[in-house]
């Protein structure tokens, strides 16, 4: 069972449109993440959702917006598409603040977006 | 200049040779300590934890941390072909749930058979 996934794996698109990637997890974490990884592998942290509850926007322009239904899900939308949104976007998660140990995160496949 | 550095090689070894990975960091206020492994294609994966200065060791991995210095390190001992991939260095201010994590851009390294 896979424990991250993200949907779709591979999106290619034109400038100025319009899309969504979405992620899910099943492991009963209360924490997720989004993640960007540029061409040179550096991964930065976009945003962190707790129980729904947005905890990090790092400096995203706002064309990116999450979207956490439940604490299983969180999506990420994002608006008129430019050539600089190429990159892999990672979703994670982790057990969340409530939980004592080490929190691990957890991290997708990744959904490789090309914006031509 | 970014929080975290890392030598983003790519590095090429023999098999069996030993392989040395490195951070430097500039927050000293950085508490604990990560490297993960990404294969091509694929997302990270956990692979070293740690929080205090000093070794720990895991099967052939040792990290290493020297928070004096602000240096992390990752050895890799009797590397195999299977090591073949990105390793990438992370930290974050505390073990809180929710705290992001702060990556280095990444070590590409490839075990020669």
């Amino acid at each position: 069972d896979t424990a991250v996934s993200q949907t779709p794996k591979y999106l290619v698109t034109q400038m100025g449109n319009d899309k969504s990637i979405k992620c899910e997890q099943n492991l009963g974490h209360d924490t997720m993440y989004w993640y960007k990884q540029d061409s040179k592998k550096f991964l930065k942290i976009m945003f962190s959702y707790n129980n729904k509850e947005l905890i990090i926007n790092e400096t995203v322009p706002n064309r990116f917006s999450p979207k956490s239904p439940d604490k299983a899900h969180l999506n990420l939308h994002i608006n008129s598409l430019e050539l600089g949104d190429s990159a892999v976007y990672f979703c994670a998660s982790s057990p969340g603040p409530e939980n004592l140990s080490y929190n691990e995160q957890f991290f997708g496949p990744g959904t490789r977006l090309t914006v031509l | 200049q970014k929080e975290v550095e890392q030598d983003p090689g790519p590095l090429s070894v023999p098999e069996g040779a030993i392989v040395s990975l490195n951070c430097t960091y500039s927050n000293s206020a950085f508490q604990y300590f990560m490297w993960y492994r990404q294969y091509s294609r694929k997302g990270p994966e956990l692979l070293m934890y740690t929080y205090s200065s000093g070794n720990k060791e895991d099967g052939r991995f040792t990290a290493q941390v020297d928070k004096s210095s602000k240096y992390i390190s990752l050895f890799i001992r009797d590397s195999q072909p299977s090591d073949s991939a990105t390793y990438l260095c992370a930290m974050t201010l505390s073990n809180f749930g929710n705290e992001k994590l702060t990556f280095g851009t990444g070590t590409r390294l490839t075990i020669i058979p």
